[in-house]
């Protein structure tokens, strides 16, 4: 079974800061995305990784996949308010049939002004 | 526009009577889910969907069934709700892979 675990589930960092959330899965899997949740909203996808090595940057935010290790880490850099949401990482594992997305319980982040 | 569509966005209902949550997107996209998401627990998929006609459990199946007779429909259904299925849903589709999936509003249910 394919066990997804996000650290820390709650941050709160002041403006300016830097912090990293971490992702781990228990299975082999190349495919993990990166969701961004505000509060009474929907899911909206920030990041998808394919491949071992790979790295995508969206202005104060950059993700990463380690395959090997079966880590991604989602860096936040010089953080503002704005970026204050839950964050999820997501990993495609596979079932009998095919494939299954399983989800990590979320990073709570809140910026203090 | 581009986009997921779930109705009703909110639902009281009582148990053991029989509602659908209907999904719908104009993306052309084969690949539906359905996940609840619970305090605590995060996001659970329920039943995906690869394309037409192919439906396939997820990670919290029971008391739940889904349809996919057209590529822009996935209606949920729950037969006989219970208090345990008061949770928010989702419903996401994306293009075949990568699943860099696109999610509904949500509809919130309460099962009294």
């Amino acid at each position: 079974e394919l066990k997804v675990e996000q650290n820390p589930l709650f941050l709160s960092m002041q403006e300016g800061k830097n912090y990293t959330i971490y992702c781990n899965y228990s299975t082999t899997s190349d495919r993990l995305y990166w969701y961004r949740q505000d509060p009474g909203k929907s899911l909206e996808s920030l990041f998808v990784l394919l491949s071992n090595g790979a790295v995508k940057q969206e202005g104060r935010l950059m993700a990463s996949l380690d395959t090997k290790a079966r880590l991604s880490t989602l860096h936040i850099t010089a953080a503002v308010h704005d970026l204050s949401a839950t964050y999820f990482c997501a990993v495609d594992g596979y079932n009998n049939a095919g494939n299954m997305l399983t989800f990590g319980g979320g990073t709570r982040l809140m910026v203090k002004p | 526009e581009a986009q997921v569509t779930q109705n009703p966005r909110y639902l009281i209902t009582v148990t053991g009577k029989k509602l659908t949550v209907t999904c719908s997107q104009n993306m052309n996209h084969e690949y539906m889910s359905w996940y609840r998401q619970d305090p605590g627990l995060g996001l659970r998929q329920i039943y995906y969907s690869m394309n037409v006609e192919v439906t396939d459990k997820g990670d919290v199946p029971e008391g739940y069934k889904v349809s996919r007779k057209e590529k822009r429909n996935f209606p949920l259904i729950l037969e006989s709700p219970s208090p345990n299925q008061t949770s928010l849903y989702f419903c996401a589709s994306s293009a075949t892979l990568p699943y860099e999936q696109y999610f509904g509003p949500g509809t919130r249910l309460t099962v009294t």
